[in-house]
């Protein structure tokens, strides 16, 4: 079953706050989150492993809460380069085999 | 430079005709995926693969082939059977266990049935 994102979409000035929610009826084993840029391929951003860890880097930064089965993406002081779509990717097998996308998060960042 | 290389980035294809992708990586991965895109579905997976000559249906298989005989290649065939085969179409490969694990995703083929 596809995690469920929220917002589908969302549009920002340059320079706000957003955050982009992944849930799932399923145990997580791990979160990936992906950027798309229109007509190009997915790019990597990070990888959250169960253990209810935070990551980030630059103004980007991710939690992942076992318990709840869901993960939060946070883009801080939005650039325009942010503007995509994001995706988070599960996983509940306890490897990094099989990912199963969300249906994604529209962003635009506007001048 | 190491990546994945998909061929053709646009295919036409007529009503009943099977039609085959190209995905060759270079980047000595043991894994590789096939996904599916559609506009506001997300990325879906058709088949993947985690070894030479195996390779497991993912959740939209119906109507497409996979065939794994080297590790650096994973062709994808859509058959005349898949009802709806006009989509963009993604392939990715990954060392799960190694490092991140991250999905490197090719450019994509864009596939067009008139």
């Amino acid at each position: 079953q596809q995690p469920v994102q929220s917002p589908q979409a969302v549009i920002l000035r340059e320079g706000e706050d957003a955050v982009i929610n992944c849930s799932s009826s399923k145990a997580l084993y791990s979160v990936h989150w992906y950027r798309q840029k229109h007509g190009e391929a997915p790019v990597f951003l990070m990888i959250l492993l169960k253990g209810g860890e935070q990551k980030g880097h630059d103004k980007i930064s991710a939690s992942f809460n076992e318990k709840k089965q869901q993960s939060s993406l946070y883009l801080t002081a939005s650039q325009l380069s942010y503007s995509g779509t994001y995706f988070c990717g599960i996983n509940s097998g306890g490897s990094n085999y099989k990912l199963t996308f969300g249906k994604g998060t529209l962003l635009t960042v506007n001048p | 430079d190491g990546g994945i290389t998909q061929s053709p980035k646009y295919l036409f294809r007529k009503e009943g005709q099977n039609v085959t992708l190209s995905c060759e990586q270079n980047l000595n991965h043991d894994a590789m995926y096939w996904y599916r895109q559609d506009p506001g579905q997300g990325l879906r997976l058709i088949y993947y693969s985690q070894i030479v000559n195996d390779f497991q249906k993912g959740d939209i298989a119906e109507g497409y082939s996979v065939s794994r005989e080297k590790k650096e290649s994973f062709p994808l065939t859509v058959t005349s059977a898949q009802k709806n085969p006009t989509a963009f179409y993604l392939c990715a490969s990954n060392s799960p266990g190694v490092g991140t694990g991250e999905l490197f995703f090719g450019e994509g083929s864009r596939l067009t049935v008139l």
